[in-house]
């Protein structure tokens, strides 16, 4: 069964950073694209950020570009998320989810984390 | 961007209703939707995938149709185990943007 294990949330000040990590497990990590997608207390999802299998392709939502930097580490089967400037609207649990397949497009979300919460405050 | 648009956002049902969910992408998607269903304090599952296909272990009360822009979640006879919220996703371009959630209560 694949495992997705999201860690490094907690409190921050508001334009400060954090590194989310998601360390993964059961399944080949380089064959497939990864999501992050966050939820803010009592709201909907919101997907944040993808990356390709290889690393090579990465995507944004308006929202974080130019703030959020997505990566992953294929020899550690872990996947990042740096969050700088935060602002207190990014507070929320951030969860990484698998895709289908290598391609970020045209597939599903099909194995989930359970989450790390982010919580932007003075 | 392609923004997408569940109706309703929330409703009530008896155990047995037929309930029917619908999300409407602001641009043709062809046939790139997803739905999850959300618990509480739990991670989202995908129940549907691809407008039409039933996920593995999804009960086949669940079904999915649509293409375009136009999308419906139905379940056909409504079980405990179902209440929950559930969202359309779309995976044709990025953002990857979900519905709003469609909460299922019990009345």
């Amino acid at each position: 069964e694949v495992q997705l294990l999201e860690s490094g949330g907690g409190l921050v000040q508001p334009g400060g950073s954090l590194r989310l990590s998601c360390a993964a497990s059961e399944f080949t990590f380089d064959n497939y694209a990864l999501s992050w997608v966050r939820q803010a207390p009592g709201k909907g999802l919101e997907w944040v950020s993808a990356i390709s299998g290889s690393g090579g392709s990465t995507y944004y939502a308006v929202s974080v570009e130019g703030r959020f930097t997505i990566s992953r580490d294929n020899s550690k089967n872990t996947l990042f998320l740096q969050l700088d400037s935060l602002r207190a609207e990014d507070t929320a649990v951030y969860s990484c989810a698998k895709h289908q397949g290598f391609s970020v497009f045209k597939g599903r979300l099909d194995s989930w984390g359970q989450g790390t919460l982010v919580t932007v405050s003075s | 961007d392609i923004q997408m648009t569940q109706s309703p956002s929330s409703l009530s049902a008896s155990v047995g209703d037929r309930v029917t969910i619908t999300c409407r992408a602001s641009q043709s998607i062809y046939g790139y939707l997803n739905w999850y269903q959300q618990k509480p304090g739990k991670a989202p599952k995908v129940v549907i995938f691809a407008a039409s296909s039933l996920q593995s272990g999804v009960p086949s009360r669940f079904s999915g149709s649509g293409s375009g822009t136009d999308f419906a979640l139905t379940i056909s006879s409504l079980q405990p185990e179902d209440f929950a919220t559930y969202y359309c996703q779309q995976s044709y371009s990025t953002p990857l943007a979900f519905g709003q959630g469609t909460r299922v209560e019990i009345k």
